[in-house]
């Protein structure tokens, strides 16, 4: 099976704009979650789609949102881009709930200028 | 406060040689701990996962144990190779919390010829 996909893997975009991230899981998995990674804070949850239903939403503001289509492909979007939204963005997959094994995918690299 | 800590932050290693890296966690309960390897610009990867009731769980020449006593973790990697240079990342799944992951700061692994 292939693995979980998201595109593009780098971007550049200036402060104010928006901008939308795709990723693709692995086939037959329904779960979807958004994930952040900055050098200072680490990883942090953004919010996990099950069946084009947000389920979890982590400690972010307003702009950053998501949605996932009936099959299971996900698109997070940040308006109003930030200095500090600048991280490598991760998505990650699974079977179902619950806390079953998640699958990363390799990231989409976000800079903001 | 960050529930999961980890402990270096950073080590650098020769080839070869063994070493052990440590993850205190103060969230309670918890379905289960999992350590990851996150490459340079790269998604992670599942290592371990253990439930609380596991002591210890091997993958290779990575072995991590489960205290959940004194809520510590250690991952213990066995005769390095180049390739061990990464991250690795502790994370802690709280019970009930669905897909809300706990990360831990991290590890910095450079194992030198």
């Amino acid at each position: 099976k292939a693995g979980v996909t998201q595109t593009p893997r780098y971007l550049i975009k200036t402060r104010g704009q928006q901008v939308t991230l795709s990723c693709s899981p692995i086939s037959g998995h329904r779960s979807v979650s958004w994930y952040q990674q900055t050098p200072g804070q680490g990883l942090q949850f953004l919010f996990e789609y099950f069946s084009e239903t947000q389920r979890n939403k982590g400690n972010f503001p307003g702009r950053f949102s998501g949605r996932q289509f009936s099959n299971s492909r996900s698109e997070m979007n940040v308006s109003t881009l930030e200095l500090g939204d600048s991280a490598l963005y991760l998505c990650a997959s699974r079977l179902a709930g619950g806390s079953g094994e998640q699958f990363f995918g390799p990231g989409t690299r976000l800079t903001v200028l | 406060k960050n529930q999961v800590e980890q402990s270096p932050q950073s080590l650098i290693i020769l080839e070869g040689k063994n070493c052990t890296l440590q993850c205190n966690y103060t969230v309670s309960p918890f379905s289960n701990l999992r350590w990851y390897k996150q490459d340079t610009g790269r998604g992670p990867v599942s290592l371990t996962i253990m439930t609380f009731s596991e002591n210890t769980k091997s993958n290779g020449r990575y072995t991590a144990t489960l205290d959940a006593d004194t809520k510590q973790s250690s991952l213990h990697i066995t005769a390095s190779q180049l390739s061990d240079s990464a991250s690795y990342i502790c994370v802690v799944i709280p019970q009930n919390a669905g897909n809300m992951l706990t990360f831990g700061g991290g590890t910095r692994l450079m194992v030198k010829p």
